[in-house]
């Protein structure tokens, strides 16, 4: 089975300053791992995944995040962000292996203030 | 990317009636499609795996009489929330992997947020 860890429930940071969301995983095989962002009353929208390959993925819209297995560790950044990424963030882990289902962490709202 | 839509996005109703909810995949057929819950404030919790043709499997804990799930075609899976009460005011999101491809990717619909009177 596995579970994800993010530690942090709120993440409040000032417009142009740059930004990391943790997300930590616990597998006993080899995953695929995501992040999706949601704003409010909406569904998820997919903002980056790793699946294989280069451990370093990066969104359209400037946000990053580097695949590190021995940290089992997918961290989200951005460089500098803006009021609109204001949303709550889920990271979220699969098995690679067939269909399985996607298991969520707790969620880190950013919260972009002027 | 595929497109999922979920209908209805809102939708209030009293106590004691029944309400359904229906996931689509538009553009893509889904042999596989899940069903979670959001709770305020919290992650989405998976309620149950909808399989194409066959009975829905349910997560630890969620009551299978009492959200019905049908996944009668490729393309619509249903949720029915069967005799509900206040406690079951959430707000519901269909997700389906697209069969083209084994990513684990998932799409998610805009979810459904039901109030229950």
């Amino acid at each position: 089975a596995q579970s994800v860890t993010q530690l942090d429930s709120q993440v409040p940071v000032f417009e142009e300053a740059p930004v990391e969301l943790r997300c930590n995983y616990s597998s006993s095989v080899s995953v695929y791992l995501f992040w999706y962002v949601q704003y409010p009353n909406q569904g998820l929208q997919l903002l980056l995944k790793y699946l294989s390959g280069s451990t370093l993925v990066e969104s359209i819209n400037g946000f990053e995040a580097e695949f590190n297995k021995s940290q089992t560790s997918f961290h989200l950044r951005k460089p500098s962000v803006h009021i609109s990424d204001t949303a709550e963030y889920f990271c979220a882990v699969s098995a690679n292996t067939g269909f399985q289902k996607l298991v969520f962490g707790t969620g880190t709202r950013l919260l972009v203030s002027p | 990317g595929a497109v999922v839509s979920q209908h209805p996005s809102r939708v209030i109703c009293k106590s004691g009636t029944s309400v359904k909810i229906e996931c689509r995949s538009l553009d893509f057929q889904a042999t596989t499609m899940f069903w979670y819950r959001q709770f305020p404030k919290k992650s989405l919790m998976l309620m149950a795996t909808s399989n194409e043709g066959s009975k829905a499997t349910y997560e630890q804990g969620v009551e299978k009489d009492k959200f019905l799930i049908n996944h009668a075609s490729l393309t619509l899976s249903t949720l029915t929330v069967t005799s509900a009460h206040p406690e079951d005011s959430s707000f519901y999101i269909c997700s389906a992997r697209d069969g083209r491809g084994n990513t684990g990717e998932l799409f998610f619909g805009e979810g459904s947020r039901l109030t229950v009177l």
